[in-house]
């Protein structure tokens, strides 16, 4: 069964520090998505990527953040200097086209800023 | 703009006992409507959607939702819950056409032998 797969599971890091998050989506998908869940509260969308570029992006996602798909596989979501706050659990998620089909998601990354 | 509410945090629940999680939603524009579950260490993975058609969807484990447009519900329901069904639960919605999937708050669903 296809997949989508986050790198690395956990990262700690310290505050001010420059992080990337790394997703491989499931091959033939077109939608790219990262979401957040803050300890405790709800999944938050962040930010959606399709033809390569955004296309939505949440007031969430500030400056601080950017995401690319360098390589034409991996979609990566980066924070530019980590805050405390940005302790989170950030997911990756694909789809294949829009609006009916199935978001599958990956297993998350825990993010804790130190 | 959408919103979604699931105004049960968490529920307990006995095994073999029914179960409902309440999912309510607001949009301006039609939506499609899903059930996520995420177990514990895991991602977030499809239970099951409406899109159009019957208001009444089911999933292969037994769960049910029906969709009711006047009072803007999508209520989750299992009429007898295994201890493996324990678990967190989010309702999203999409706008149709659109992009992104909006999701509740959550519900953690305890499942007590």
């Amino acid at each position: 069964e296809p997949e989508v797969t986050q790198t690395p599971s956990h990262q700690v890091t310290q505050m001010g520090q420059e992080v990337i998050l790394r997703c491989v989506p499931i091959s033939n998908h077109l939608y790219f998505y990262w979401y957040r869940q803050i300890l405790g509260q709800k999944v938050e969308f962040l930010v959606s990527f399709y033809n390569n570029e955004i296309s939505e992006k949440s007031e969430i996602f500030d400056d601080q953040f950017s995401v690319e798909r360098p390589d034409g596989s991996n979609f990566t979501l980066k924070i530019r200097s980590t805050k405390l706050e940005d302790s989170a659990m950030y997911f990756c998620a694909t789809r294949g086209g829009l609006g009916n089909t199935e978001a599958f998601f990956g297993q998350g990354t825990r993010l804790t800023v130190v | 703009a959408q919103s979604v509410t699931q105004l049960d945090s968490q529920v307990p629940v006995f095994e073999e006992a029914p179960v409902e999680l309440r999912c309510n939603y607001s949009s301006s524009v039609s939506v499609y409507l899903f059930w996520y579950v995420q177990y514990p260490n895991q991602g977030l993975q499809l239970l099951l959607k409406y899109l159009s058609g019957s208001t009444l969807v089911e999933s292969i484990n037994g769960f049910e939702a029906e969709f009711n447009k006047s009072q803007t519900s999508f209520h989750l329901r299992k009429p007898s819950v295994h201890i493996s069904d324990t678990a967190e639960y989010f309702c999203a919605v999409s706008p149709t056409g659109a992009n992104n999937l909006f999701f509740g708050t959550g519900t953690r669903l305890t499942v007590i032998p």
